[in-house]
């Protein structure tokens, strides 16, 4: 049971590239979520989804697409990377929402020059 | 709409001394609320939560917090202090979105120092 995994662990892009996040649970989690780290900001929820085919905006989508084809596999998509996208990117599931413990990855580390 | 602040973005304390970690939160009902620890270049993990069963709440690692309605209030306590207890500490409230299910927004986190 490797809970939820992510890849790549770090990457550097330049400004204008685009790339994909990779987001994978085997815990038959409903819920999934991405969440960006920011040095003294906390966490900030870019996009989650509480089931397969519905995926719903947090609170800073702009810059950022996801999918959710099935339920084991959420990717974050980032087209058109910025300076203000570096970041430390979480992906985190759980089984429901309300009290629900979230399950978080080990994150990604991305770098935008 | 919820809100947590986390009073202190950074607390230090001796080994062997009396953790405190500070929580406040608005939430328009009665919300649920987490505690999460990051160790540095992993990701968070539960430490505990409050789901209106009990409101002292016992943690892993020796932890627990109190919610106090009144206070509006979940801190976050370890009586005495251990060096592996040097973490990143963030509370978490949990309360309906507009579209009915609940996200957890989180605080901005508090850097838990512990000197020898």
């Amino acid at each position: 049971n490797a809970g939820v995994t992510q890849t790549p662990k770090f990457r550097i892009l330049k400004i204008g590239q685009s790339m994909t996040l990779q987001c994978t649970q085997d815990m038959n989690h409903n819920y999934m979520y991405w969440y960006r780290q920011d040095p003294g900001m906390g966490l900030k929820l870019i996009y989650y989804s509480v089931g397969a085919g519905i995926t719903d905006k947090g609170e800073v989508p702009n810059g950022y697409n996801v999918s959710r084809s099935t339920t084991e596999d959420f990717p974050l998509r980032l087209e058109l990377a910025a300076p203000s996208q570096t970041s430390v990117y979480f992906c985190a599931s759980s089984y429901a929402d309300r009290q629900e413990t979230q399950y978080f990855g080990p994150g990604t580390r991305l770098l935008v020059l | 709409a919820q809100s947590v602040t986390q009073l202190g973005s950074h607390v230090s304390v001796s080994e062997g001394a009396l953790v405190l970690l500070r929580c406040n939160y608005s939430s328009s009902v009665p919300p649920y609320l987490f505690w999460y620890v990051q160790y540095p270049n992993q990701g968070l993990q539960l430490l505990l939560k409050y789901t209106s069963a009990a409101t002292l709440v016992k943690g892993i690692n020796g932890f627990e917090a109190e919610f106090k309605k009144s206070e509006t209030s979940f801190h976050l306590t370890k009586p005495s202090a251990h060096m592996s207890d040097a973490a990143e500490y963030f509370c978490a409230v949990s309360d309906p979105t507009a579209g009915g299910s609940y996200i957890p927004t989180f605080g901005r986190g508090t850097s838990l120092i512990v000197h020898p």
